[in-house]
């Protein structure tokens, strides 16, 4: 069946300037998570949503970041004010159900640039 | 051990020869420990879940150990191939947390 996908693979924007990042999970996950990988760094967390539970925010950076989940289904991350600092690869994630015990499955990515 | 830590960053292995790398993680409230291989242009892709202390799982020529007490867990690739080139990545979860905690990865690079 249909993976993960985001949209848009690529993202060049100016500083500034807000943006927004799609993800649609696999059909029937319930958890849907959101993480930045930026140069020379490891993959972080920033957000997770599981059903219909408040969303775990404790990953965001900072008040410019910020997520929805709509439906259950698809997730729009949305970044506003952009700065250099937040390039990064997007990635978004979703599973069965908790990653205490679940394989997460990954879209691409988006790879954010701020210029 | 007060963050996720693989070791070594990066490997080069002949085309052939078995190798494994390490991820250290505290191993207070600990409760899942995941492996993942990036390949470069691709998405992560899910190795293995482990929970319980001496858990070995194994897929083809990939195998993975953990140690919940001393708070380790090794990967193994025998007859490493090309097709092994990838950064590969462990991540943790705790009990009454659902979000993973990542190393920095292991780049594997096998030589031909």
């Amino acid at each position: 069946g249909a993976g993960v996908s985001q949209s848009p693979s690529n993202k060049v924007t100016e500083k500034g300037k807000d943006v927004e990042l799609r993800c649609d999970p696999i059909s029937g996950h319930t958890a849907l998570y959101w993480y930045r990988q930026s140069l020379g760094q490891g993959l972080e967390f920033l957000i997770y949503f599981q059903g219909n539970s408040a969303p775990d925010k404790s990953g965001l950076p900072s008040d410019r970041f910020s997520a929805e989940r709509t439906g259950g289904s698809v997730s729009t991350l949305t970044i506003q004010r952009t700065q250099q600092e937040d390039s990064a690869v997007y990635l978004c994630a979703s599973s069965l159900g908790g990653a205490s015990s679940y394989e997460q499955y990954f879209g691409p990515g988006t790879r954010l640039t701020v210029t | 051990i007060l963050n996720v830590e693989q070791s070594p960053q990066s490997l080069h292995v002949q085309e052939g020869d078995s190798t494994n790398f390490t991820c250290s993680f505290p191993s207070s409230n600990f409760y899942a420990l995941h492996w993942y291989r990036w390949e470069t242009a691709k998405s992560p892709e899910a190795l293995f879940v482990m929970t319980l202390n001496g858990d070995e799982k194994k897929k083809g020529r990939i195998s993975a150990t953990l140690n919940t007490k001393e708070g380790y867990s090794y990967l193994y690739i025998k007859g490493s191939q090309p097709e092994d080139s990838a950064t590969y990545l462990c991540a943790t979860t705790n009990f009454g947390n659902e979000k993973l905690t990542f190393g920095t990865g292991t780049r594997l690079t096998i030589i031909p």
